[in-house]
């Protein structure tokens, strides 16, 4: 099983400032056959399911705000929002999707300094 | 728009069994494989068993793989999870998630609310 290893568990960020979230897979998910590396990122809010913000490392979903961008590739792979909001105060998690069983990182809190 | 409402989670003794259900609208659901992800209290989420768009294909993880079975009916637009043998560790709140292609589960664009599973004596 690839095992997804993300850093730090928690991020506190002032207002406007940039977080960074770090995400690290046991093995490679990046697919030589296309180029394509198998990872995304979610958002969780507390009381809510998780939401869709990337995919294939770097694409973001309909509807997120460009604040919101993923890159890396292989193993080492890094969400950041460029400046943080209020609403962004969550739980991110990534996601490897390259091969079953699937498996997602082990959260890392973003919170307001 | 796309909902997804799970259905039958509940508490069981160890040892018992429990169905979920998933009921699928706004959008075309035999188009789409389909998962089950699950988050026990305070913890991350963990990905449990995933389903092709036509049911031909199942996937599971570990921790459930011989004790739970995942199934469709598309004529109904439902999606669900057989769970047996229930253990203490097995208590979470179960989403549904709908994944953005028909074969192998890769990433979800859609998630229900879910469903509190509670495995207790």
């Amino acid at each position: 099983d690839i095992v997804m290893t993300q850093s730090p568990d928690s991020l506190p960020v002032s207002l406007g400032e940039r977080a960074t979230i770090n995400c690290r897979s046991s093995q490679s998910v990046l697919y030589s056959s296309n180029s394509k590396n198998y990872l995304g990122w979610y958002q969780q809010k507390p009381g809510q399911p998780p939401k869709l913000l990337i995919y294939w490392a770097s694409t973001r979903e309909s509807g997120v705000p460009d604040r919101f961008s993923g890159s890396g590739s292989g193993t080492d792979f890094t969400l950041t929002i460029s400046s943080l909001q209020a609403e962004d105060v969550a739980v991110y998690y990534c996601q490897q999707y390259y091969s079953a069983p699937l498996t997602f990182g082990g959260g890392t809190k973003v919170e307001i300094k | 728009e796309v909902q997804l409402l799970e259905s039958g989670g509940g508490l069981v003794q160890p040892g018992g069994s429990l169905r979920l259900s998933c009921a699928a609208s706004g959008f075309t659901f035999r188009s789409y494989a389909m998962s089950w992800v699950r988050q026990a209290p305070g913890k991350g989420l963990e990905w449990v068993s995933a389903i092709s768009s036509g049911g031909g294909l199942t996937w599971y993880g570990d921790s459930v793989k011989g004790r739970f079975t995942i199934s469709r009916d598309n004529s109904k637009n439902t999606l669900y999870l057989q769970m047996s043998s229930l253990r203490a560790e097995d208590t979470a709140v179960y989403y549904c998630a709908k994944d953005l292609y028909e074969g192998s589960p890769y990433y979800f664009d859609s998630w229900g609310q879910g469903t509190l599973v509670t495995v207790s004596s």
